[in-house]
């Protein structure tokens, strides 16, 4: 199965920062890349499919890029509602694998 | 509005068997895959299997063939995932999901989440 590896597995940021999460795939995996936001008690949430497609609904400070094996999720500025963890998940090879997470929480 | 509305939460001793539902609205059902998501407690996402209720066709994590199964009553317009013999370990938070096709699956709307907790 191919290991996706996020980094990093959590950090402390300010409302208003501009932040980077990165995802690593052990092989290429083209563009077939999804983000996921969750909230503790709550259900994921798709932000971002095929590595740079926005999920209609989510807000357009969050932007996804790309492609083989080094992916971002990037939040233009980080509000109160962004603090939670995000994964993302590969789709290119059976199973479908997600990373391990990163964790965003107030400075 | 699609929505997945899953059932409530389980408590089962080792051993014993458990079908736990998710019921899909807003949307054909037919004409979408349904998946599950495994969330041991703390942990990450898992994913375990897939089906489309157009058809039945199921697809399995390695990690996943053979320890459930996942089903569909289209005239109820729920999938299901069930174990015939549960195990501690099979303690967790299960989503399901609706599954986007492009080479294999993402998923774009997701249930509440059922607790399953298995222990003596």
């Amino acid at each position: 199965a191919i290991r996706m590896t996020q980094s990093p597995s959590s950090f402390s940021a300010s409302t208003g920062d501009r932040v980077t999460i990165t995802c690593r795939a052990s092989q290429g995996i083209r563009g077939y890349l999804a983000w996921y936001q969750q909230k503790p008690g709550k259900a994921p949430k798709l932000l971002i499919y095929a590595a740079s497609n926005l999920q209609s609904g989510v807000p357009s400070r969050f932007s996804g890029s790309g492609s083989g094996t080094d992916f971002t999720l990037t939040i233009s500025s980080l509000q109160s509602e962004d603090f939670a963890t995000y994964y993302c998940q590969q789709y290119d090879n059976n199973p479908p694998t997600f990373g391990q997470g990163t964790k965003v929480e107030i400075k | 509005e699609v929505q997945l509305e899953q059932s409530g939460a389980e408590v089962r001793k080792p051993g014993e068997s458990l079908k736990i539902s998710c019921k899909g609205s807003g949307y054909t059902f037919t004409n979408y895959w349904i998946g599950w998501v495994r969330q041991m407690p703390g942990k990450g996402l898992e994913w375990m299997g897939i089906i489309y209720p157009g058809d039945s066709d199921t697809r399995y994590s390695p990690s996943f063939q053979g320890q459930v199964t996942v089903s569909a009553d289209n005239s109820i317009t729920t999938a299901y995932l069930q174990w015939s013999s549960l195990k501690a370990s099979d303690t967790a938070m299960y989503y399901c999901a609706r599954g986007m096709r492009s080479n294999y699956y993402y998923f774009d709307y997701w249930g509440q989440g059922t607790l399953v907790t298995v222990s003596s």
